[in-house]
């Protein structure tokens, strides 16, 4: 079964210092998503990214955040001068043209020292 | 705008009893539901889905959920619980804006199971 596939699994970084997040989706997705979550707490919508360009992003999404879609694999994560609260497990997602469900990937552990 | 409550932050079966983890939502247009599961320190894993057609709903694991739109619930059941069940579960309600399908998670289930 095709799977979303994110590196790295956990990653550990110093406050102040800009991460990367890498997320492979489904290859014939159209549709592309980071959540967060916060130990602890629920999922929460990042941003949604459709056609080369942000389709939606939620108020957590601030300038610190920014993704991309580099080649036509993968769709990256960036957190730029990272904060303690952003340490979070950060799940990537994709979806074909329709509703009927994502395919999250395993997350990445990030945790800000 | 949309949201899902999940009623119990904490649900505890003994083994072979009946799995009940419930989720009321709130949607103004005909919603897409789903359950997911989340076991420690992994991803989350679609249980089963539903999107307007049956409202009753099989998913993986023995699992189930029953649309009822007069109730505007999606409760999720197991007959019988297995130690295996035992994780977190997340139920989530999709809201298409701008023609994506963003979800929206309820805070989450734990479910314990005794033996």
């Amino acid at each position: 079964e095709p799977e979303v596939t994110q590196t790295p699994s956990h990653q550990v970084t110093q406050m102040g210092q800009e991460v990367i997040l890498r997320c492979v989706p489904i290859s014939n997705h159209l549709y592309f998503y980071w959540y967060r979550q916060i130990l602890g707490q629920k999922v929460e919508f990042l941003v949604s990214f459709y056609n080369n360009e942000i389709s939606e992003k939620s108020e957590i999404f601030d300038d610190q955040f920014s993704v991309e879609r580099p080649d036509g694999s993968n769709f990256t994560l960036k957190i730029r001068s990272t904060k303690l609260e952003d340490s979070a497990m950060y799940f990537c997602a994709s979806s074909p043209p329709r509703a009927n469900g994502y395919t999250f990937g395993s997350g990445t552990r990030l945790t800000v020292v | 705008a949309q949201s899902v409550t999940q009623l119990g932050s904490h649900v505890s079966v003994s083994e072979g009893a009946l799995v009940l983890l419930r989720c009321n939502y709130s949607s103004s247009v005909p919603p897409y539901l789903f359950w997911y599961v989340q076991y420690p320190n992994q991803g989350l894993q679609l249980l089963l889905k539903y999107t307007s057609a049956a409202t009753l709903v099989k998913g993986i694991n023995g699992f189930e959920a029953e649309f009822k739109k007069s109730e505007t619930s999606f409760h999720l059941t197991k007959p019988s619980a297995h130690m295996s069940d035992a994780a977190e579960y997340f139920c989530a309600v999709s809201e298409k804006d701008s023609g994506t399908y963003k979800y929206i998670f309820g805070t989450g289930t734990r479910l314990k199971v005794l033996a």
